[in-house]
């Protein structure tokens, strides 16, 4: 039972165009959302995050959206740069600091 | 500063054997946890700890054992390792406000 879903395995956009990676979650209890980034043979690192209170969230070159209504978030990254490409995981928290994380969306920025 | 550092980053063991996957910390979190990544499963948690002499199972604790007596170590172990528990493993440790550092991971093969 995945209570949080990325329904898109991979994704290519090309350099300077925007990346729009979706998210969606089944569990109403969730109230604190992240992305995390990861480059093959290194962990994840924090990305950008987004409490339940807000519906967006900027720093730089990423946007998080978060629709509760609709259960999805979705991250924006503009304009994308090849050292964009990795594999994306959103995240899902009750406050309980205990992530469900999602299947990842592997990206890839063509030059 | 180094953060969360995992030992081995690379491992081979036959059916049966056991070993102990190392983690460790230096930001004096007190919560801290094991995941494992395999292909279209994201990241699940298999253990975690909320702080010295305490740890409780995730969503896949079976075949694995952890132990926390010190705030710095948090040691994941596989009594009898079989080809189903092949994959990466991931320690992470939380720090004030939810963020998780990640280690770079051990990646594990049972043959």
């Amino acid at each position: 039972d995945q209570q949080v879903k990325q329904n898109s395995p991979s994704l290519s956009v090309q350099e300077g165009r925007i990346s729009i990676l979706n998210c969606d979650y089944t569990n109403s209890m969730f109230d604190y959302f992240l992305w995390y980034k990861k480059y093959p043979a290194e962990g994840p690192t924090f990305l950008i995050s987004i409490s339940s209170i807000k519906d967006k969230n900027e720093d730089g070159r990423f946007t998080v959206f978060l629709n509760k209504s609709a259960k999805h978030l979705s991250l924006h990254i503009v304009p994308s740069q090849p050292g964009d490409s990795a594999v994306y995981f959103c995240a899902a928290d009750f406050g309980n600091e205990k992530l469900t994380f999602g299947t990842g969306t592997r990206l890839t920025i063509i030059p | 500063n180094a953060g969360v550092t995992q030992t081995p980053k690379f491992q081979v063991l036959k059916t049966g054997q056991s070993m102990t996957l190392q983690c460790a910390q230096d930001m004096n979190h007190e919560y801290m946890s094991w995941y494992r990544q395999d292909p279209g499963m994201g990241l699940r948690l298999i253990h975690y700890s909320v702080g010295a002499g305490i740890t409780d199972q995730g969503e896949v604790p079976n075949g694995y054992n952890v132990s926390r007596s010190t705030t710095e170590d948090f040691p994941l172990r596989l009594l009898s390792a079989a080809p189903s528990q092949t994959s990466v493993y991931f320690c992470a440790s939380v720090g004030a406000g939810g963020g998780y550092t990640f280690g770079s991971g051990t990646r594990l093969t049972v043959v």
